[in-house]
């Protein structure tokens, strides 16, 4: 079966600086999709980034980005010149195309001023 | 444009008592609907997931049940509440045609007492 791994459970990071998330997965399948949720402490999910195994160029969205290593089995998220709204859970998810995704159990960030 | 309306916000329900949680989607049709329950800081963990009318797919067995009414209604139940169903809980929709990421509602803080 899939699983999802986020091994860092809280990370910190100075404001402007740059954080890297990781997250592992699992799975036999070729064709996939990764994404990044963000959970403030409002608590709606919010989706960050997404990439689609298939493609091979790491996907980007304004001061985020992936590090996409298929072989590996990696998916990390870094943040570039982090902000004080940045903080929040973060949470990896893998899905296939059917009907569910598979969560990591989330990596809390904290931005320190 | 696609819009989900998750209600209410907080609910504290004394144990015994019946649960309904509402969830609708608006802008699409025949959207894939799930409702995720969330333990404090931790991960997802998918509850029911609908692909249609009246088709519903529990992935956990406990006292909670789930209906779909209307295509873009879904509706999270218990008969009795129980002091172990207090939790966030996140209704969440995607595309019929899979390969896409959910989008979530704000959720509701159920507490049961």
């Amino acid at each position: 079966a899939q699983t999802v791994t986020q091994s860092q459970p809280e990370m910190s990071v100075q404001e402007a600086e740059t954080v890297t998330l990781s997250c592992t997965y699992d799975t036999s399948e070729s064709d996939y999709y990764l994404f990044w949720y963000k959970q403030p402490p409002s608590r709606q999910m919010i989706l960050v980034i997404r990439q689609e195994a298939y493609k091979q160029q790491n996907a980007t969205e304004n001061r985020f980005s992936v590090n996409f290593q298929k072989a590996a089995k990696s998916f990390s998220l870094k943040i570039s010149d982090s902000q004080l709204g940045d903080a929040a859970m973060y949470f990896c998810a893998y899905g296939e195309g059917n009907y569910q995704l598979i969560w990591g159990a989330g990596t809390k960030l904290i931005i320190k001023p | 444009s696609q819009t989900i309306h998750q209600w209410p916000a907080t609910l504290v329900q004394p144990v015994g008592s019946p649960l309904s949680l509402e969830c609708t989607v608006e802008g699409t049709s025949n959207p894939n609907l799930y409702w995720y329950r969330q333990a404090a800081g931790r991960g997802l963990q998918l509850l029911f997931y609908s692909v249609g009318i009246g088709q519903i797919s529990s992935e956990v067995p406990q006292n909670l049940s789930a209906s779909r009414p209307q295509d873009r209604q879904f509706i999270l139940s218990s008969k009795k509440l129980l002091l172990s169903d207090s939790g966030f809980y996140l209704c969440a929709w995607s595309s019929w045609t899979g390969n896409t990421e959910a989008f979530f509602g704000q959720g509701t803080r159920l507490t049961v007492v």
